[in-house]
C-alpha cells in the first residue's frame, strides 16, 4: 500500500524558509503515471493547492504563491520536498501531500497524514 | 484562480439524501471532467470520494455520487449515516497543470 509521509519543523520564524519533505514508501516516486503534490489547509479553514511536481522534475505553482514556492524532486530518496519563502503568520496551516493521478482519475488519491506548520517568533 | 464556491453547511437526517455544490468558472469546472471530491474528518486527512465528475474509487460506497452541470458539479450522498458526518471538498483542474479547491462544506446529520 503506498504510503506518504511529511517531515519538517513544526515551527518556523516569520520572514524565514518554510521546509518540508515528503517520503514515498510502498510505491515508485519515479511512475511515469503519477505527480506528486503539496496541499494546506490553515487551521479551521478548507484546503489549497501549492503545487504539484513530476519525476522527471517539472514543477507547477499556485500562481497565488509561486513567486514564494519551490518543490522540488529527489528519485533517488523516493522523496519530493516544499519550500516556501519569507512565511508569514498566515502560512501557519496543516500541510499534506498526495499523489496525484492526472492521466487516470485526476484526483489526488493517496495522502499523508498531514504536519502542522506554525509560523511564529 | 479563485477558490470554487460551496455552500458553508448542510444537514439532514439518517436515510435522507443530501447535495452539496460546488460552483467554478468556464475556466475550471465547466471546462474539464477531472472534478474530484474528498471527505475529511476532524483530525484526519482528506479522503478521495469521487473522481473524474462521477466516478467512484473502490470501496467507496454508491451511495455517495457526482454530476456536473455547465461550471456546477455537486455531490450527491443518499441514505445519510452518522458517520457521513465531515466536511467536503471539491476540486477542479484548471488547466495549465493547476488545481483549485472548493472552500469546504459541513455535513451534519440530525
Amino acid at each position: 500500500q503506498l504510503q506518504l509521509q511529511e517531515s519538517g519543523p513544526g515551527l518556523v520564524k516569520p520572514s524565514e524558509t518554510l521546509s518540508l519533505t515528503c517520503t514515498v514508501s510502498g510505491g515508485s516516486i519515479s511512475s511515469s503515471s503519477y505527480y506528486w503534490g503539496w496541499i494546506r489547509q490553515p487551521p479551521g479553514k478548507g484546503l489549497q493547492w501549492i503545487g504539484s511536481t513530476y519525476y522527471s522534475g517539472s514543477t507547477y505553482y499556485n500562481p497565488s504563491l509561486k513567486s514564494r514556492v519551490t518543490i522540488s524532486v529527489d528519485t533517488s530518496k523516493s522523496q519530493f520536498s516544499l519550500k516556501l519563502r519569507s512565511v508569514t503568520a498566515s502560512d501557519t496551516a496543516v500541510y499534506y501531500c498526495a499523489r496525484l493521478d492526472y492521466y487516470n482519475s485526476g484526483g489526488f488519491d493517496f495522502w499523508g497524514q498531514g504536519t502542522l506548520v506554525t509560523v511564529s517568533s | 484562480q479563485s477558490a470554487l464556491t460551496q455552500p458553508r453547511s448542510v444537514s439532514g437526517s439518517p436515510g435522507q439524501s443530501v447535495t452539496i455544490s460546488c460552483t467554478g468558472t468556464s475556466s475550471d469546472v465547466g471546462a474539464y471532467n477531472y472534478v474530484s471530491w474528498y471527505q475529511q474528518h476532524p483530525g484526519k486527512a482528506p479522503k478521495l470520494l469521487i473522481y473524474a465528475v462521477s466516478q467512484r474509487p473502490s470501496g467507496v460506497p454508491d451511495r455517495f455520487s457526482g454530476s456536473k452541470s455547465g461550471n456546477t458539479a455537486s455531490l450527491t450522498i443518499s441514505g445519510l449515516q452518522a458517520e457521513d458526518e465531515a466536511d467536503y471538498y471539491c476540486c477542479s483542474y484548471a488547466g495549465s497543470y493547476n488545481w483549485v479547491f472548493g472552500g469546504g462544506t459541513k455535513l451534519t446529520v440530525l
